[in-house]
């Protein structure tokens, strides 16, 4: 299957400060890829849809402001969490799929992120 | 939105006891994927499967788009498939919603 990869897989930040977590598609080309977040013991919600050269597209009560999507390339997105608070300490992962095959999705390892 | 409800949420079984996941959604799906997520968070990819049935290895699932529902069939089980089994649909917009997920211990 296509690979994506995901990095850090942990991090730990101070209230105030930003994180920057990188999702690659290392054997295909992905137009678009998404982002996940999940609490302990949830299922995965959907946050925001990162579009190849363009806006990201978050979902409902998603800040904008506060998760900021840059999808340059067809291979990378980036999640940046601005002003990261404990509250946002959780389990990002991304997913991609081969732009080429439209078939089934593939995820990262997921960065688990805390704000201390 | 679509709702995408797995039963049963826990489960323990023993070591090569035989078990059925379920996933029932609430409309018409473009898709649908197993996912096993193991205890680091990995989300390992089982089958992709908008209808009809697939096997593999020890697991196999069954989609069947018109009564909206996926069955996913584990034989055989072994402690490594401890883990959260979560069902993914696909509405139209390549997103996925994620079922509630089942949460599965096997036990030696």
């Amino acid at each position: 299957g296509a690979v994506v990869s995901q990095h850090p897989s942990r991090v730990i930040c101070k209230s105030g400060t930003s994180v920057k977590i990188e999702c690659r598609s290392l054997d295909f080309q992905a137009t678009t890829m998404f982002w996940y977040r999940q609490f302990p013991k949830q299922s995965l919600m959907l946050m925001a849809t990162s579009n190849e050269g363009s806006k990201a597209t978050y979902e409902q009560g998603v800040e904008k402001d506060k998760f900021l999507i840059n999808h340059a390339s067809l291979t990378l997105s980036t999640l940046t969490v601005t002003s990261a608070h404990p509250e946002d300490s959780s389990f990002y992962i991304c997913s991609a799929r081969d732009a080429a095959q439209n078939t089934e999705a593939f995820f990262g390892q997921g960065t688990r992120l805390t704000v201390v | 939105g679509i709702q995408v409800e797995q039963s049963p949420p826990d489960l323990i079984l023993q070591e090569g006891a035989n078990s059925t996941l379920r996933c029932n959604f609430s409309d018409s799906v473009n898709n649908l994927q197993w996912f096993h997520q193991n205890p680091w968070g990995q989300l390992i990819n089982l089958f992709y499967i908008p209808s009809g049935t697939k096997q593999n290895g020890r697991l196999s699932a069954t989609t069947v788009a018109t009564e909206r529902y996926s069955l996913l069939y584990i034989s055989s089980s072994q402690t490594t498939d401890s883990g959260v089994y979560f069902c993914a649909v696909d509405t139209g917009f390549q997103k996925l919603v994620f079922g509630t997920g089942t949460r599965l211990l096997v036990s030696p």
